[in-house]
């Protein structure tokens, strides 16, 4: 059975203060690793996706990394507005389309 | 902002009416999804739309019906539900489902209430 699992659940960052978030899988054979964004009551806004391990994405503050077990989202000099819950989610290669969805990681970054 | 767009974006329901979510995508995708979102839980997919096919989570009790007449729309109709089907209805599309890594854009959801 395919699982995720985020850590920590909520994080609180001073501005400026660069930390990271992971996001631990189990999944026979990975398809893709995706990260996601979402703020309160919106849906997921859709960050990175990583395909192999030793891949890397950035974008802006943000940058995603993949090894074979794990993923991290690292959060370089936060801003106040980088304050929503980041979700992981993988999907298989085993022919489903049905990706598995970490609970999250709820992040506050104070000004 | 989302080429994904959800209505209504909040329901409040009795168990034993009868109502429709919708769903429409302008991003020219071939795929659409159904999730449920509720409190302190995982993202739980429900059912799949891809090329007019129908894939579905066989947990998903039987008193959600998904439509999907076309590519572009997707309608989720909720018939008797339970105080615990309240939570966030999220629409997702995809240019694919089969193909390696589909990245998912997702809608901005309604909020359901079951009383």
């Amino acid at each position: 059975e395919d699982q995720v699992t985020q850590s920590p659940e909520a994080l609180r960052l001073q501005e400026g203060e660069s930390s990271s978030l992971n996001c631990s899988y189990t999944v026979s054979g990975l398809r893709g690793l995706f990260w996601y964004r979402q703020d309160p009551g919106k849906g997921p806004e859709f960050l990175f996706t990583l395909y192999s391990a030793g891949e890397e994405k950035e974008k802006e503050r943000l940058k995603a990394t993949l090894t074979k077990k794990e993923s991290f989202l690292h959060i370089t000099a936060p801003k106040p507005e980088d304050s929503a819950t980041y979700l992981c989610a993988v999907q298989a290669s085993g022919g489903s389309y049905i990706p598995t969805f970490g609970r999250g990681t709820s992040l506050i970054v104070h000004p | 902002e989302t080429g994904v767009t959800q209505t209504p974006r909040h329901l409040v329901m009795g168990m034993t009416n009868k109502k429709s979510l919708k769903c429409e995508q302008h991003l020219g995708h071939n795929a659409m999804y159904w999730y449920k979102q509720s409190a302190k839980k995982p993202l739980e997919l429900m059912f799949v739309y891809s090329l007019e096919e129908r894939v579905e989570n066989n947990s998903v009790p039987s008193r959600f019906s998904p439509e999907c007449p076309n590519s572009s729309h997707l309608f989720l109709h909720l018939h008797t539900l339970q105080p615990e089907d309240s939570a966030l209805y999220l629409c997702a599309s995809s240019q694919a489902a089969s193909l390696r890594g589909e990245t998912q854009y997702f809608g901005p959801g309604t909020r359901l209430l079951v009383l």
